[in-house]
């Protein structure tokens, strides 16, 4: 079956620091990639969508300039948190699709950052 | 906007009783409706989904679930509950396309022997 995976599994960094987490899709290439936080006994909530080759598309309310997301090939993404601060401490993950249209998304484990 | 309502936080079955996971959705349009079950260190995984058709949907597992359009609800099913299947459970609606989710807040399921 579809696998992605991220790295790292988990992460802790002084506030100020930046943090890059890949996204990775293993056996499928993945015209699109979404990026998800999710905070403790929370759903996950939709961050980005970023499709290969162009600029991420964020939710509302997702500062573009914190959460940096490129998507440079069909196999990987990387989400940037940048001048990280406690209050960016989540679980944040990834998702893929294998192509246009479809619909199923494939899931990453997930990536717990805590920043201190 | 789409919404997901999910009304149990927590529920807690016995081994070889049946569950049912409430699920009700707020979507303008024809939804695109997934469970997905997410277990510590893995991935969420695809259990089923509804786009059309048949509202009783099988899924893996031994999971179904019944579309209803009149009450808005998405509920998952399963006849009788194995201690592996403790998890998280989520209920979504996807738009654009399908691809767009919007998840529940999630149902804990405690699976007790």
């Amino acid at each position: 079956g579809a696998v992605v995976s991220q790295h790292p599994s988990w992460v802790i960094c002084k506030s100020g620091t930046s943090v890059k987490i890949e996204c990775r899709s293993l056996d499928f290439q993945a015209t699109t990639m979404f990026w998800y936080r999710q905070f403790p006994k929370q759903s996950l909530m939709l961050m980005a969508t970023s499709n290969e080759g162009s600029k991420a598309t964020y939710e509302q309310g997702v500062e573009k300039d914190k959460f940096l997301i490129n998507h440079a090939s069909l196999t990987l993404s990387t989400l940037t948190v940048t001048s990280a601060h406690p209050e960016d401490s989540s679980f944040y993950i990834c998702s893929a699709v294998s192509g246009v249209g479809t619909d199923t998304q494939y899931f990453g484990p997930g990536t717990r950052l805590t920043v201190l | 906007a789409q919404s997901v309502t999910q009304p149990d936080i927590h529920i807690t079955v016995s081994e070889g009783a049946s569950l049912e996971l409430r699920c009700n959705y707020s979507y303008g349009a024809t939804p695109y409706l997934f469970w997905y079950v997410q277990s510590p260190g893995q991935g969420l995984q695809l259990l089923l989904k509804y786009f059309s058709g048949d509202t009783l949907v099988q899924g893996i597992k031994g999971f179904e679930a019944e579309f209803k359009r009149s009450q808005s609800s998405f509920n998952l099913r399963k006849p009788s509950v194995h201690w592996s299947d403790a998890a998280e459970y989520f209920c979504a609606v996807g738009t654009g396309g399908g691809n767009k989710l919007t998840f529940g807040t999630g149902t804990q399921l405690k699976v007790e022997l």
